[in-house]
């Protein structure tokens, strides 16, 4: 069964560094997303990506959160200057055109130190 | 703005026992869509169900069951003779109308079967 899969499964980088994490959505799925867990805590939208560019993203969401679809598989997120508040699981997810369930990746724990 | 309120944050029962699991939304917008996500100790988020607002049909799948009621706003989530392997953290999420992508998320029930 096709699955959305994410790498690294666990990234630990120093304040103020940038930070790549990759995703390969499903193959046929059109919309992709990145969500965010902080430890013990709920998980909150990032942004939602389709037809190569942003269609929605949450407030936090700011200027040093980017996305790329670089190719037909990847999907990326690119914090650029990390801070120590962005320690979190970060799950992708992506779905398929004509249903609205969101398919999501064994996530990345991102930690800053 | 839309909301999911899952009161219970924790919940233990003995293997076997029945338990239910609380979902209740607020949303503004007449089309939605409601979902239950597992997230197991190893830490993924798996897909159980879709509900569309305009289908309030219950269903069942396996010892899983789904209770929509758009009277009152909840969504429940039961699962009849609970197994070991069902414990792990379940949310209950929303998502509204079409031009809105993001699913909005309970804070959690964390369920444990004592075995």
């Amino acid at each position: 069964e096709p699955e959305v899969t994410q790498t690294p499964s666990h990234q630990v980088t120093q304040m103020g560094q940038e930070v790549i994490l990759r995703c390969v959505p499903i193959s046929n799925h059109l919309y992709f997303y990145w969500y965010r867990q902080i430890l013990g805590q709920k998980v909150e939208f990032l942004v939602s990506f389709y037809n190569n560019e942003i269609s929605e993203k949450s407030e936090i969401f700011d200027d040093q959160f980017s996305v790329e679809r670089p190719d037909g598989s990847n999907f990326t997120l690119k914090i650029r200057s990390t801070k120590l508040e962005d320690s979190a699981m970060y799950f992708c997810a992506s779905r398929w055109d004509a249903t609205y369930e969101q398919y999501f990746g064994p996530g990345t724990r991102l930690t800053v130190t | 703005a839309q909301k999911v309120t899952q009161a219970q944050t924790e919940i233990s029962v003995v293997e076997k026992e029945d338990v239910t699991l609380d979902c209740v939304y607020e949303t503004r917008d007449t089309t939605y869509y409601l979902f239950w996500y597992k997230q197991p100790p190893s830490g993924e988020l798996v897909f159980l169900i879709r509900r569309n607002s305009f289908d309030e049909q219950n269903e069942i799948s396996g010892r899983y069951s789904w209770n929509f009621q758009k009277s009152t706003s909840s969504f429940n989530f039961t699962i009849t003779a609970s197994q070991v392997v069902d414990s792990a953290v379940y949310f209950c999420a929303l998502k509204a109308n079409f031009g809105n992508e993001k699913l909005t998320f309970g804070t959690g029930t964390r369920l444990t079967i004592i075995p």
